[in-house]
């Protein structure tokens, strides 16, 4: 399967604890995007990377979050003292080279529960 | 303010019947925009999406959306539905540089026999 991965597809942890995913993009793809989708609503744009450069940050990602994609390839997404509010599907897409004509493929997301 | 509005979170359906979900833009999104679908347990796929030129864009599984510039619309339709396109459906559109996605709010689309 060539397309967008993320791992893992699941996370329960408890408030307080550090959690990190990651995500491969589709090979060749230089640019990557996180988003995070709560119950009942659609994704929300948190960060992306052209190549190993991370261009945006939205207001959402507070400074308990991270994201690195240090070699231009798969990228991971650190919460550190998670809280209750931070439950939710977080995925990752990539597309080649940005172009608004650019598609924006997604993976399956990781779902993340915070007890 | 929201930027993409889906009027509709749930519709509900009989087989082989006509759909249309709406989705509403403001000015703070880029006339690029899109339609994503979600079934079940599934990542997000592009079902269709408008850049310029024809105001009807059509997807392969008889979906079609119409750009309607001076009622800021993007409704999605489909002439006759069938069970297997029962799924979220994602209306979304360009906002500000890096053509990061602002999505709606989603509808879902219940097919029932």
């Amino acid at each position: 399967d060539t397309g967008v991965s993320q791992d893992p597809r699941h996370k329960i942890t408890k408030r307080g604890q550090n959690v990190t995913f990651r995500c491969d993009p589709i090979s060749e793809h230089n640019r990557l995007y996180w988003y995070r989708q709560t119950l009942g609503q659609g994704p929300e744009f948190l960060t992306y990377f052209q190549n190993e450069a991370q261009l945006e940050k939205s207001r959402l990602l507070s400074d308990r979050f991270s994201a690195e994609r240090p070699k231009g390839s798969f990228s991971t997404l650190e919460i550190q003292r998670t809280e209750q509010g931070d439950s939710a599907m977080y995925l990752c897409a990539s597309s080649v080279s940005g172009g608004s004509e650019d598609e924006q493929f997604f993976g399956p997301g990781t779902r993340l529960t915070v007890l | 303010a929201q930027s993409v509005t889906q009027l509709d979170s749930q519709v509900p359906v009989f087989e082989e019947a006509p759909v249309e979900l709406r989705c509403n833009y403001s000015s703070s999104v880029s006339v690029y925009l899109f339609w994503y679908v979600q079934y079940p347990n599934q990542g997000l796929q592009l079902l269709l999406k408008y850049l310029s030129g024809s105001t009807l864009v059509e997807s392969i599984n008889g979906f079609e959306a119409e750009f309607n510039k001076s009622q800021t619309s993007f409704h999605l339709r489909k002439p006759s539905v069938h069970i297997s396109d029962t799924a979220e459906y994602f209306c979304a559109g360009i906002t500000g540089g890096g053509n990061k996605l602002t999505f709606g709010t989603g509808t879902q689309l219940k097919v029932e026999l």
